[in-house]
């Protein structure tokens, strides 16, 4: 998975706990991503960061919160989760020689 | 709000045929890009086209591109059980480098089912 971790990669939580997961790369690569994969909405963009302490917001980033202390690991915080927010989480990266996405093996997320 | 859609949403084929998928997209881009799901994984990157570019060849993939119907086709040929998996088109919405990667937005995806 293109030097890519996702922790953790499975999770259950309950509503209003709030809830942190890790994206980590080895390869210094400067864009990360973080986007949520529900059926029938594709892949949508939650926040993205372009180096370190440099994050903006996507399509869906209501509801969570990011930071990125370090140039290896991008945090993607739901500060109080809800049932809305049950979905597979996948982090990505800009590399290779094209310059395109690469992408973790995401984490399932279940809010109860 | 999706950029790209995919069609068909679902397809099914007996090994050895053919298989096209078909993207539409809104809004001018500078590249279009097509990415595969295996079950349970991460995307994988297949191929990308810019918008100078009519058509593309990488191994079995072809993707044509017509910017002024604003859409672009991925065909797989002589398809295999092993290419059985869902298939995103990703448009560049804001490339702060001339056909850059740095946000992209992808359709719903088509899932292919190739049957032995």
């Amino acid at each position: 998975d293109a030097g890519i971790t996702q922790s953790p990669r499975h999770k259950v939580t309950e509503t209003g706990t709030p809830v942190t997961l890790r994206c980590h790369q080895t390869e210094n690569h400067r864009y990360m991503y973080w986007y949520r994969q529900d059926p029938g909405h594709g892949l949508r963009l939650i926040h993205y960061s372009y180096g370190v302490k440099d994050t903006d917001k996507g399509e869906v980033s209501d509801g969570y919160s990011v930071s990125r202390s370090k140039t290896e690991d991008f945090l993607l915080t739901l500060e109080s989760a809800t049932s809305s927010q049950t979905s597979v989480y996948f982090c990505a990266t800009i590399q290779g020689p094209q310059e395109t996405q690469y992408f973790g093996p995401g984490t399932r997320l279940l809010v109860l | 709000s999706q950029q790209g859609e995919e069609d068909p949403q679902a397809l099914s084929i007996q090994e050895g045929e053919n298989a096209t998928m078909n993207c539409s997209y809104k809004t001018s881009i500078n590249n279009l890009q097509w990415y595969r799901q295996n079950s349970g994984r991460g995307l994988v990157h297949l191929i990308l086209i810019r918008s100078n570019e009519r058509e593309k060849h990488s191994g079995r993939l072809r993707v044509t591109l017509d910017t002024s119907k604003k859409s672009s086709s991925l065909l797989i040929t002589a398809s295999r059980a092993a290419d059985t998996a869902s298939y995103f088109c990703a448009t560049d919405v804001e490339g702060l480098i001339q056909g850059g990667s740095e946000k992209l937005v992808f359709g719903k995806g088509t899932k292919l089912t190739v049957n032995p």
